[in-house]
């Protein structure tokens, strides 16, 4: 089973300010199966990319997702306040999905 | 609008069963995988279960293999999981999730519902 270990657990951060999130697999994944999510406390996950680097519909383009094989980033290139949640990806892979631990984007 | 709506959540004791259902709107259901994701408390999201479009495939995580059972109703646009010889550790919400295909990532999710076990 595929492991995805993300990095930092908590980022505090300003608004404005540009957040940097990293998810490594413990092997190598398909690009075209991994995707990040926010999440907000009480709300439903929202996709925010997949594929690696495609952005989900309606989401700004201030998010944005790279990477392949072992090592992907999201990208959030100015925080806006409605940005501070916690932050997963997420792989599917030989019949089984995971998600990574979640890194939590904090208002410093 | 794609709309997930899951029910069926509640308080049960350790060893008892639940039944969750999610009803899906605002796609055709049966042209998509399905999904349940679970988040306990104070903890990330995790997968329990798929299932393929015709209900030929069901995968189950690890943690809930044997105990776990998911379905489909094409018919009736509904998904559901059946729980079965619950734990503590099951205590959760639940979300139904739907594929961005067949199979894949997925892409919309409902708002979830409680599941307790406790005596």
């Amino acid at each position: 089973e595929t492991v995805l270990t993300q990095s930092p657990g908590t980022l505090s951060l300003s608004p404005g300010e540009r957040a940097t999130l990293s998810c490594r697999a413990s092997q190598t994944v398909s690009s075209s199966y991994l995707a990040w999510y926010q999440h907000k406390l009480g709300q439903a996950p929202r996709l925010l990319i997949y594929g690696a680097s495609s952005r989900a519909t309606g989401i700004p383009d201030r998010f944005s997702g790279s990477g392949s094989g072992t090592d992907f980033t999201l990208t959030i290139s100015r925080l806006e306040p409605e940005d501070f949640a916690v932050y997963y990806c997420h792989q599917y892979g030989g019949s089984r999905w995971t998600f990574g631990q979640g890194t939590k984007v904090e208002i410093k | 609008e794609v709309q997930l709506v899951e029910s069926g959540g509640g308080l049960v004791q350790p060893g008892g069963s639940l039944r969750l259902s999610c009803a899906a709107s605002g796609f055709t259901f049966s042209d998509y995988g399905m999904a349940w994701v679970r988040q306990a408390p104070g903890k990330g999201l995790e997968w329990v279960s798929s299932i393929g479009t015709s209900s030929g495939a069901m995968y189950y995580s690890y943690s809930v293999r044997g105990r776990f059972t998911i379905s489909r109703d094409n018919a009736n646009n509904s998904l559901y999981l059946q729980m079965n010889s619950l734990r503590d550790e099951d205590t959760a919400v639940y979300y139904c999730a739907k594929c961005f295909s067949a199979w894949g990532n997925f892409d919309d999710w409902g708002q979830g519902t409680l599941v307790t076990v406790s005596s």
